[in-house]
This record gives structure tokens, C-alpha cells and sequence, in this order.
């Protein structure tokens, strides 16, 4: 079965400063590996995903992600904060790609502060 | 625009009550999705159909009915409306690994 973990529901950093949110994966085969942004009251929107290609994978909105098989973690980074990056971050894992289910961690809040 | 789309946005209604939820999706997709998240914002999938076909069910309640007419549409139906109902749900699609695309979702609230 897979499963994601979410570290850290609230997330706090300041403007133009690094954003780290963390996300482990446990899955029986190689992951498809997804990041989505909430912004209020909207619907998901897809970051960026991980298909067994690159271990770096880079998004929308400046946002990256790495895979890294042996700490079995896809944590997504930017380098420098903006007001406009303030939503709820969810990361999900697929064992079969986009055509199968998507198995989503708790979220994690980012807040970004003046 | 290219996208899926669902209808309503809102929902209100009573317990007891019948409603539906229509979802539509122009991208071309073979495979649909109903998702709910609940009032924590945890989101986890109901049903999907692949070409009209129910392939995925998720231990929901009988009283929840999705119907594909076709591939570019799943709607949701619930009977007999519960307080734990109230939820938003997403509509969603796919094609291939390249990623599941959301609708903007229908919040519904079950007084």
C-alpha cells in the first residue's frame, strides 16, 4: 500500500527567504510522485510531478522538488518566498501513475510573513 | 477553456435530502475521478471511471451513486443526506502519468 507522510502542518517563513516543505513516501513499487497547491477556496493545481525521469524535477512558480530514493523523501524547495505563495500544499504519491488513484498526505499550511 | 468543470459551487441542503453534483471535462481525458476532502482538508478519492467504466470504489457508502454517461462526464448522486456529507467534493481526470487535473470543487453543507 502507499502512503505519504507530511511533515510540519504549519509552515511559517518570511518573505524572500527559502521555503522547505517536507514530504516521505512509503510504496511497494517506484512512486509517481506529485505536489499540488490550494490556494482558498479553489480547487488543486498541479506543482510539479516526479515520473521516474530526473531526480530534480522543476515546477510552476518557481517551486522544485528532488527525489531521493534512499531517504525516500520528494521535498519541495523555492529559493525565495512571496506573499503569493501562501496555500495549502499537498503531496501525493501514485503507484501506477496518473491513470490510478492518488494517495494524498495531510497538507501543510505555508504562511508567508512580511 | 480546456478544463473540468462541476456545477454547483455551492450546495446547501437538508439531511435527508437527495442532490447531485455534475462534473464535465473538455481535456480529452479517459479516466474521472470524484474526490472528497473533508473539514481538516484531508482529501481522499470516492470513485474513478476509466471510459465509462467504474474501476476504483473506496468503501463509500451505497448511498453515494456516481454515473458516467460518457467519458467527458461523472456525476455524483447521494441519497439520503447525512451531517458527516458535508465536505467539499472535487471532480477530477486523467490521462496517461502526466498528473490527475481538478475541477474547482462543490462545497456541500448538510444542515
Amino acid at each position: 500500500a502507499q502512503s505519504v507522510t507530511q511533515l510540519g502542518s504549519h509552515v511559517s517563513v518570511s518573505e524572500g527567504a527559502l521555503v522547505l516543505l517536507r514530504c516521505n513516501y512509503s510504496s511497494s513499487v517506484p512512486p509517481y510522485l506529485f505536489w499540488y497547491v490550494q490556494y482558498p477556496n479553489q480547487g488543486l493545481q498541479l506543482l510539479l510531478k516526479y515520473t521516474s525521469a530526473a531526480t530534480l524535477v522543476k515546477g510552476i512558480n518557481g517551486f522544485e522538488a528532488e527525489f531521493k530514493k534512499s531517504e525516500t523523501s520528494f521535498h519541495l524547495t523555492k529559493p525565495s518566498a512571496h506573499m503569493s505563495d501562501a496555500a495549502e500544499y499537498f503531496c501525493a504519491v501514485s503507484e501506477t501513475g496518473g491513470g490510478n488513484k492518488l494517495t494524498f498526505g495531510t497538507g501543510t499550511q505555508l504562511k508567508v510573513e512580511l | 477553456d480546456t478544463a473540468v468543470s462541476q456545477t454547483p459551487k455551492y450546495l446547501v441542503t437538508q439531511m435527508g435530502n437527495d442532490k447531485s453534483i455534475k462534473c464535465e471535462q473538455n481535456l480529452g481525458h479517459d479516466t474521472m475521478y470524484w474526490y472528497k476532502q473533508d473539514s481538516k482538508k484531508f482529501l481522499k478519492i470516492m470513485f474513478s471511471y476509466n471510459n465509462k467504466e467504474l474501476i476504483i470504489n473506496e468503501t463509500v457508502p451505497n448511498r453515494f451513486s456516481p454515473k458516467s454517461p460518457d467519458k467527458a462526464h461523472l456525476n455524483l448522486h447521494i441519497n439520503s443526506l447525512e451531517l458527516g456529507d458535508s465536505a467539499v467534493y472535487f471532480c477530477a481526470s486523467s490521462q496517461g502519468t502526466g498528473g490527475i487535473d481538478f475541477g474547482p470543487g462543490t462545497r456541500l453543507t448538510v444542515t
